[in-house]
């Protein structure tokens, strides 16, 4: 089967850093995305990694290990906009993505 | 481009009726995708098409849906009796499909109430 694990909610304070964990199981791996969901809006897109290794993308970078079915969202100088929900997303067989419940980061002041 | 366009924005209706929500993809796009999302269950994959074709509907839970394509312009989703417990957002995403890290863009949804 398929299932992806992440914490159901996190809080940090603003201007700091936090790591959002996610694991996954799956017959068939492709790649895995990082998508933020804003309440009351759709997903958007902030990472792809493919490979192992950590993909830096201006405030948030996001790390891949396939052999450990494991990876991050980090997320750097954080803001009050950061506030959201954080989707782990892999690619299995074909051009099918499969979510997880995500992480629901509330940033303090 | 204007994006992924649904519509309606919020439908509220009575258990039994039928429901049709309407999508149009980036125009450009091959893959169109339908979710639904709940708070329990988070974001599920209904049914998925490529090039107007369904290519996997094992996500559908039962009969009452269906979901059509009969252009690349435009796709439908139905339910048909609606059931309380079909109450969630409903979206509909598209991509083109060249590579495997093309990233799904999303319309904004469809918040279905079924009383």
């Amino acid at each position: 089967g398929q299932n992806i694990d992440q914490p159901t909610e996190m809080t940090a304070t603003e201007g700091a850093i936090v790591q959002i964990n996610c694991t996954y199981q799956t017959s068939g791996f492709n790649g895995l995305f990082w998508y933020q969901q804003h309440a009351g809006e759709a997903p958007t897109f902030l990472s792809y990694n493919v490979l192992d290794g950590l993909e830096e993308k201006g405030r948030f970078s996001s790390f891949l290990s396939r052999s450990k079915g494991y990876s991050y969202l980090l997320l750097k100088e954080l803001q009050m906009k950061d506030s959201a929900s954080y989707l782990c997303v892999f690619t299995g067989g074909g051009n099918k993505l499969t979510f997880g419940t995500g992480t629901q980061l509330k940033v303090e002041l | 481009d204007a994006g992924v366009i649904q519509s309606p924005r919020h439908e509220v209706t009575e258990m039994g009726q039928e429901v049709t929500l309407r999508c149009k993809p980036i125009s450009g796009h091959d893959y169109l995708f339908w979710y639904r999302q709940t708070m329990m269950r988070g974001l599920e994959l209904l049914i998925y098409f490529n090039n107007n074709v369904p290519i996997d509907d094992s996500g559908m839970p039962e009969d009452r849906f269906s979901a059509k394509m009969p252009n690349a312009s435009f796709s439908t989703l139905k339910i048909q009796p609606s059931e309380p417990r079909d109450s969630a957002v409903y979206f509909c995403a598209s991509k083109w499909g060249g590579g495997r890290n093309e990233k799904l863009f999303f319309g904004s949804g469809t918040q279905l109430s079924v009383l």
